[in-house]
């Protein structure tokens, strides 16, 4: 079993739409939660940043971690055909990069 | 800051071929990270130097793969005798000073082996 399962997708929605991504985790030492988005043939670009448990929201985007649940989700309001990428949760158990684990990553399809 | 930058962007191969990537983190970022990721996947932890210390290296790195980072700047990633199998996307990251879990990456040099 994998530490970090992701749906791969590919998941379509029509523009206008709410979108919602999801992840699972085994490991309870993680305590940092990001999501990151990525472009075909391009890096993944951070998106959303979380400590810990709780709601955060940024414009069109909230992050949402369930710890109890070792869930977390990634909802994005009004989808634009330009939020189309791939994304990928990720989580670290402290501080330093070296210990990210990402998911597989979610194929998003918005449809003008 | 025009970011992370990684060269060459594509490189096809041969096998049993030596190649070497270079990555160029952002300037006051002391932190940098090597990630591998193959298709549908997200991306693999490959090694991590905190200037120019080599700190932590995954058991994904075989003896055929070497990464330095010289003066704590930019950093290359060498892979000996190429395989088939290292045929994937290699991606460089960096980060902040102090404990960061904010990576930004480069876009990545993807390698094909034939």
């Amino acid at each position: 079993q994998k530490e970090v399962e992701q749906d791969p997708g590919p998941l379509s929605v029509p523009e206008g739409a709410i979108v919602s991504l999801n992840c699972t985790y085994s490991n309870s030492a993680f305590q940092y939660f990001m999501w990151y988005r990525q472009y075909s043939r391009k890096g993944p670009e951070l998106l959303m940043y979380t400590y810990s448990s709780g709601n955060k929201e940024d414009g069109r985007f909230t992050a949402q971690v369930d710890k109890s649940s070792k869930y977390i989700s990634l909802f994005i309001r009004d989808s634009q055909p330009s939020d189309s990428a791939t994304y990928l949760c990720a989580m670290s158990p402290n501080t330093g990069g070296f210990k990210t684990i990402f998911g597989a990553g979610t194929r998003l399809f918005v449809k003008a | 800051d025009t970011g992370v930058s990684q060269n060459p962007r594509h490189k096809i191969t041969k096998r049993g071929q030596n190649v070497t990537f270079r990555c160029d983190p952002i300037s006051e970022h002391n932190r940098l990270y090597w990630y591998r990721q193959t298709l549908g996947q997200g991306p693999e932890f490959l090694t991590y130097f905190q200037n120019e210390a080599q700190l932590e290296k995954s058991r994904l790195l075989s003896d055929r793969f070497s990464a330095e980072r010289p003066k704590g700047s930019f950093s290359t990633l060498e892979i000996q005798r190429t395989e088939q199998g290292d045929s994937a996307m290699y991606l460089c990251a960096s980060s902040l000073p102090g404990g960061s879990e904010k990576l930004f990456f480069g876009s990545g040099t993807q390698l094909s082996v034939l």
